[in-house]
């Protein structure tokens, strides 16, 4: 299974664009990259998900290195509520099993 | 609101209890999925039910028993509970399983927080 590697912290000054960065050295040419955040223990939600090229939704972008070995999530205008722990997935296509690693804690700073 | 509800929110049993947690969808998804997530510890996946079948369970103690009697509804029954079974105990939902993004993504539920005493 594709394991991911993030930063355990990272802090962002509001109104700032937070640049959140994923290592997935081992995916594999079908597994897709996924991220969710956690708001101090509510579940998880879901934020984007992408297989090679770059994805935008109306929450985040995520852009992809050509060799798929890592990702960045970008949250373009940072606020106060975006304050949450965010995961980087590379879902297993067996019966879709999501593996949560320890995600990374962003801070956004007034 | 992601349309799974979980209850109770907020649960606290002895150990010779039996409890339930219920998680309902209503998003007219076909997969289910408990998960636990115990203090400074990543999400853990415990069962995987897919069209009503259960499809994987995590190697998770025979204390805990899941049931899913349709595909909008999920039950986890819990019995002779331990100390170290407090957790969030988080429940999804996904419209299926079969390795297309687009039907794979997985949307959760509240949680329900347990406390065992």
């Amino acid at each position: 299974d594709a394991k991911t590697t993030q930063p355990p912290s990272m802090d962002c000054a509001e109104g700032r664009a937070a640049n959140l960065p994923c290592n997935h050295s081992t995916i594999s040419g079908n597994e897709y990259v996924y991220w969710y955040r956690q708001i101090h223990s509510q579940g998880p939600q879901y934020i984007i998900h992408g297989l090679k090229n770059n994805e935008t939704n109306e929450m985040a972008s995520l852009i992809i290195t050509e060799d798929r070995k890592s990702s960045t999530l970008i949250l373009p205008h940072a606020t106060l509520r975006d304050t949450a722990v965010y995961y980087c997935i590379v879902r297993v296509a067996d019966f879709n099993k999501f593996y949560f690693g320890s995600g990374t804690k962003l801070n956004v700073k007034p | 609101e992601t349309g799974v509800t979980q209850t109770p929110r907020h649960l606290v049993m002895g150990m010779t209890n039996k409890k339930s947690l219920k998680c309902e969808q209503h998003l007219g998804h076909n997969a289910m999925y408990w998960y636990k997530q115990s203090a400074k510890k990543p999400l853990e996946l415990m069962f995987v039910y897919s069209l009503e079948e259960r499809v994987e369970n995590n190697s998770v103690p025979s204390r805990f028993s899941p049931e899913c009697p349709n595909s909008s509804h999920l039950f986890l029954h819990l019995h002779t509970l331990q100390p170290e079974d407090s957790a969030l105990y988080l429940c999804a939902s996904s419209l299926g399983t079969s390795g297309r993004a687009s039907t794979d993504t997985q949307y959760f539920g509240p949680g329900t927080r347990l406390t065992v005493l």
